[in-house]
């Protein structure tokens, strides 16, 4: 069975600061992992992907995030946070089975970045 | 278009009515997917369609929820006899394939509030 876990409903941190946004996962066989960053009224945009290599893996608007296998964890950061980063992000995993269609989403993590 | 696109973007109606709610996602994607976010909740998958395959209708809730793509591009998700617990934002996706490491692109959704 698939799941992803964010066990941070909210983040605050300081404008300039670095910031994380936390993320494990459940999956049989081997995991594709993405981020995404939700906007008010807006839908989800993609922001990263691990599908496998480098266990950190860059994406948009400066973010990054690292892929641990043994700790089956895919933690979103940035090293500096802007205020423009408030959003709500989703992290989500999918198998490399074949037949592996779905997407399973966490419930979201809201970032607000305090000027 | 450049993305997906969603209408309407907000629907209010009453209990009882039934809803359409369409997706043009982008051109060439063979991928096309329905979610379901409900407030303060994580994406819950409702179908899937990849090509002229059969749909994936594992996430649909009950026998009153129904999605349909003709001709390989634009769906509808209809809701016959609308209930207030169908009060939610409904997301749809679409990707150049389904399954794999490929992300999904989203709109921006349909607010839909059941009074």
């Amino acid at each position: 069975a698939q799941s992803v876990a964010q066990p941070e409903d909210q983040v605050n941190v300081a404008e300039g600061n670095p910031l994380t946004v936390k993320c494990t996962y459940s999956v049989s066989g081997n995991p594709y992992l993405f981020w995404y960053v939700q906007y008010p009224n807006r839908g989800l945009q993609f922001l990263l992907k691990y599908i496998t290599g480098d266990n950190l893996v860059k994406g948009s608007y400066g973010f990054e995030a690292e892929f641990n296998k043994s700790q089956t964890s895919f933690h979103l950061k940035k090293p500096s946070a802007l205020v423009s980063d408030s959003a709500l992000y989703f992290c989500a995993v999918r198998s490399d089975q074949t037949g592996a269609n779905n997407l399973f989403f966490g419930t979201g993590t809201r970032l607000t970045v305090i000027p | 278009g450049a993305g997906v696109s969603q209408s309407p973007s907000n629907k209010v109606t009453e209990k009882g009515k039934d809803v359409e709610l369409r997706c043009d996602p982008i051109s060439g994607h063979t991928a096309l997917y329905w979610y379901r976010q409900s407030l303060g909740q994580g994406l819950e998958f409702l179908i899937y369609f990849q090509g002229n395959s059969a749909p994936d209708k594992s996430g649909l809730p009950s026998d009153r929820f129904s999605a349909e793509r003709t001709g390989g591009s634009v769906s509808t998700l209809t809701i016959q006899r609308t209930q207030q617990e169908d009060s939610a934002v409904y997301l749809c996706a679409s990707s150049s394939f389904g399954g794999g490491n490929q992300p999904q692109h989203f709109g921006d959704g349909t607010r839909l509030s059941i009074l």
